[in-house]
């Protein structure tokens, strides 16, 4: 069964303070591994999609990277428009469906 | 851009009603999701569908069903609500794609039975 763990659970920065968020992911073989972001009552919006190790995806502050075992989201010189939650998912070869993590809910104080 | 559109952002129904959550897109897509989201819990597949009139359970099926008369709408429907489906719900489509299957969400229906 496919299994993915986010961390931390919550995350605060100061603006500027750059970080990462953590997605472990257990798949039997990994087709994409998949981020979102969701502000509070909204849909998930799309960020990346990865495909194998060592890919790497970038768009304005945000930048994600794929090993085996896990995918970092990193933040660079945040700001407090970036606050949100980040969600990771996984797909398996052969199958449509997406496994979520509970998401890591991002705080970027002025 | 992909627009996913549902009926309702938020919805108010009593045990025992039957609820119907709609779901239209725009782009033609093949694949729709339903989700419901709950804190801690992440979200959880109820049901989807591969095309027209096919349906494939989810995860968590129990007390919902689902219709998709035509490929750009997809319906998820509550029998006989409950207080335990009080959730978020979030409906998703996806193109079929060579190597991957990209999902873009809606808005999301807050749903509150009472």
């Amino acid at each position: 069964e496919d299994q993915v763990t986010q961390s931390p659970e919550a995350l605060r920065l100061q603006e500027g303070e750059s970080s990462s968020l953590n997605c472990s992911y257990t798949v039997s073989g990994l087709r994409g591994l998949f981020w979102y972001r969701q502000d509070p009552g909204k849909g998930p919006e799309f960020l990346f999609t990865l495909y194998s190790a060592g890919e790497e995806k970038e768009k304005e502050r945000l930048k994600a990277t794929l090993t085996k075992k896990e995918s970092f989201l990193h933040i660079t010189a945040p700001k407090p428009e970036d606050s949100a939650t980040y969600l990771c998912a996984v797909q398996d070869f052969g199958n449509e469906k997406l496994t979520f993590g509970t998401g890591t809910r991002l705080t970027i104080i002025p | 851009d992909v627009k996913v559109t549902q009926s309702s952002r938020y919805l108010v129904k009593r045990t025992g009603e039957k609820v119907f959550l709609e779901c239209v897109q725009d782009m033609d897509h093949e694949n729709m999701f339903w989700y419901r989201q709950d804190p801690g819990l992440g979200l959880r597949l109820i049901y989807f569908s591969y095309d027209v009139k096919m349906k494939e359970k989810g995860d968590i099926p129990e007390g919902y069903s689902v219709s998709r008369e035509k490929k750009e709408r997809f319906s998820l429907i509550l029998e006989s609500a409950s207080t335990n489906q009080t959730s978020m719900y979030l409906c998703a489509s996806s193109p079929p794609d060579r190597l991957t299957d990209t999902q873009y969400f809606g808005p999301g229906t807050r749903l509150t039975v009472l």
